[in-house]
Order: structure tokens, then C-alpha cells, then sequence
């Protein structure tokens, strides 16, 4: 079974662009969560979907948003970009539903590195 | 927010040892205490996890210890390897939004050596 991906890979941008992410959950997983690793702030929770429901957000501004499509892929959207957003954005898929400690645990992808100069 | 301290940042063990990383949280109820292990390059994969009814919990090398009034909770690696060099987070469910939604510790970066 394929495990989660993210692309792209690496990503360069400038201040003040936008720019969107995309995460394919591993098969049949119905949440996806991201969250931003940095060497100062660690890793930090975005915001997690469930059947294409916001359920959970972190301390981020309305700057960072998202989306879960009905086949269970994500995108992150981060706009007006700053240089503190360089970071490792990371997304993480889980089969969710029953609330069992197995069906919560998380898959993480690789991450999207993100650099914005 | 609930806060999840974790020391050491860093540690250097010699191959054969004994590794310890311990996780400190804030008077919160929690179902759960993962440790997640990442590669660089690599995203972060569930080590082991415990519930709070059980004191300790063993997999393979890997062990977590449970204090609940003392509020810790702390991995042990048996026999260290330096394929176990990588760095680990404690984490803990941020309040009452489930297992999907963790906070991490800072991290420690362990290096075993040969």
C-alpha cells in the first residue's frame, strides 16, 4: 500500500506570493492533518479534515487554510507569504472513525519544503 | 494550550547503551503518549505509544515508562544502535480534539556511535 504523499517535493517563493500544497492520504485513511516543522518551533499542528470537515485548527493565522476533497486528498493554501513561513510542511493521514488508539494513528508523509525568500 | 516538555536536546550514546529521553506535561487528563521517530528527509513514524492505565510498555528495544503522578513519561532504547541515531518526539493530544491533533516536544537529536 502506498504511503502518504506530498508534492511537490521543494518549493521557492517570494514574499507576498501564495502557495498550494497537496497531500493523497494513504488508501481509504478519511483524515488528513498538517503541520509546519521549523528548527525554532518545532513541529506544530495546522489544522486536521474529516470527511472534507474542518475538525481541529491550531494557533495559525487566517493566512494558512485548507481543504479535504471527497476522495480524501488535501490542500493546504498559505497566502501573503512571509519569510517565517519556511518551513517543512508536513501531512499526515490516519483511518479515523472509530476513535480506537489504532485507527488514530498517524502516517506522515515526507513533507513539502518550503522556502520563501 | 497544553505544553509538553522534553529533555535532553541532544544526546550521544555509545553503541550497546542505554538511551533515555524523558517528557514532562501540565496538570491536563490524557488517553494517550506516543513517541514518534524521524529520519532526516523523512516525516516522523510512530515509535510507540501508551495509555495511562499501564506503567510500562515494551516493543522490541523500545520502552516507554509511564509516572502518572508525577506527570512524565519517558522512552528507553535498550542496546542502542547506530540505525536508532535519528531524532525523537514525545507527544500529547491537544485537549479534547483527539489523537489526530498532537502537540510534540522540542525533540532530541540521538546519536549512537559505533
Amino acid at each position: 500500500k502506498a504511503g502518504v504523499t506530498q508534492t511537490p517535493r521543494y518549493l521557492i517563493k517570494t514574499r507576498g506570493q501564495q502557495v498550494t500544497l497537496s497531500c493523497s492520504p494513504i488508501s481509504g485513511h478519511r483524515s488528513v492533518s498538517w503541520y509546519q516543522q521549523t528548527p525554532g518551533q518545532g513541529l506544530q499542528f495546522l489544522f486536521e479534515y474529516f470527511s472534507e470537515t474542518q475538525r481541529n485548527k491550531g494557533n495559525f493565522p487566517g493566512r494558512f487554510s485548507g481543504r479535504q476533497f471527497s476522495n480524501s486528498r488535501s490542500e493546504m493554501n498559505v497566502s501573503t507569504l512571509e519569510l517565517g513561513d519556511s518551513a517543512l510542511y508536513l501531512c499526515a493521514s490516519s483511518l479515523a472513525g472509530t476513535g480506537s488508539a489504532t485507527n488514530e494513528k498517524l502516517f506522515f508523509g515526507s513533507g513539502t519544503q518550503l522556502s520563501v525568500l | 494550550q497544553q505544553q509538553v516538555k522534553q529533555s535532553p536536546q541532544s544526546l550521544i550514546v555509545q553503541k550497546g547503551g542505554i538511551s533515555i529521553i524523558n517528557c514532562a506535561y501540565e496538570n491536563t487528563a490524557f488517553d494517550y503518549f506516543p513517541w514518534y521517530q524521524q529520519f532526516p528527509g523523512k516525516g516522523p513514524a510512530l515509535l510507540i505509544a501508551i495509555r495511562p492505565d499501564v506503567s510500562e510498555k515494551k516493543e522490541g528495544r523500545f520502552t516507554i515508562s509511564f509516572n502518572k503522578s508525577a506527570k512524565q513519561f519517558s522512552l528507553h532504547i535498550m542496546d542502542s544502535q547506530p540505525g536508532d541515531s535519528a531524532t525523537y518526539f514525545c507527544a500529547l493530544p491537544r485537549g479534547d480534539t483527539g489523537r489526530r491533533a498532537l502537540t510534540f516536544g522540542s525533540g532530541t537529536r540521538l546519536q549512537v556511535q559505533p
